[in-house]
């Protein structure tokens, strides 16, 4: 039983550089989730997807923060032009369709630390 | 944006002491969930309250829905060392509280 994998686990970069963080969600979950989690703080949620649509998007969210779900299965959160300030555990999570307990299955997490 | 407040933000408990944490909405919730997260560890789903007043138990655990559904507690009755990490409410998986972080003096 393989859970929401998240890869790189630890990613550093000079300010200015992209990244580009891949999640695997658990097999047939239609729904995805990435959040932002700084030291201290609960997950900040940044934007979710059923199937390939993204059908929300945090208003926090900078335009330097991109998503995407081509083909409803793996998910990549890119960020362009990193700031000191986009240094956090980047959370990917993902529950079926239906699901009736409101579970999320979260990932091991991506680790970002912009220099 | 709307806030899930969430009270205390730190809590330090000889074990077998009891700890309750606390979440407060300025707004009506359609629901609520639970989550753990241990140190250096990912949240771990809990449990979802969905009623008006709901009271639900996991062995030491029990949670409550307000009945206006604006605020839930989480209570651990006789804290282990098992218990520790810190604890997460969430509206609607996306508004997550700051989270109270438990830890347990053996």
């Amino acid at each position: 039983d393989t859970g929401v994998s998240q890869d790189p686990r630890h990613k550093i970069t000079k300010r200015g550089q992209n990244v580009t963080f891949r999640c695997d969600p658990i097999s047939e979950h239609n729904r995805l989730y990435w959040y932002r989690q700084t030291l201290g703080q609960g997950p900040e949620f940044l934007t979710y997807f059923q199937n390939e649509a993204q059908l929300e998007k945090s208003r926090l969210l900078s335009d330097r923060f991109s998503a995407e779900r081509p083909k409803g299965s793996f998910s990549t959160l890119e960020i362009q032009r990193t700031e000191q300030g986009d240094s956090a555990m980047y959370l990917c999570a993902s529950s079926p369709d239906r699901v009736r307990t409101g579970e999320l299955f979260f990932g091991e997490g991506s680790r970002l630390t912009v220099l | 944006g709307q806030q899930v407040m969430q009270i205390p933000q730190y809590q330090h408990v000889q074990e077998g002491e009891d700890f309750t944490t606390y979440c407060n909405s300025s707004t009506t919730l359609s629901n609520i969930q639970w989550y753990k997260q241990r140190p250096g560890g990912h949240p771990v789903f809990l449990i979802q309250l969905v009623k008006s007043g709901e009271v639900k138990k996991q062995k030491r655990l029990t949670f409550q829905f307000g009945e206006a559904k604006k605020n839930s507690s989480l209570h651990i009755t006789a804290t282990q060392t098992t218990d520790v990490g810190t604890y997460f409410c969430a509206a609607s998986r996306m508004r997550f509280g700051a989270g109270t972080r438990l830890t347990v003096k053996p």
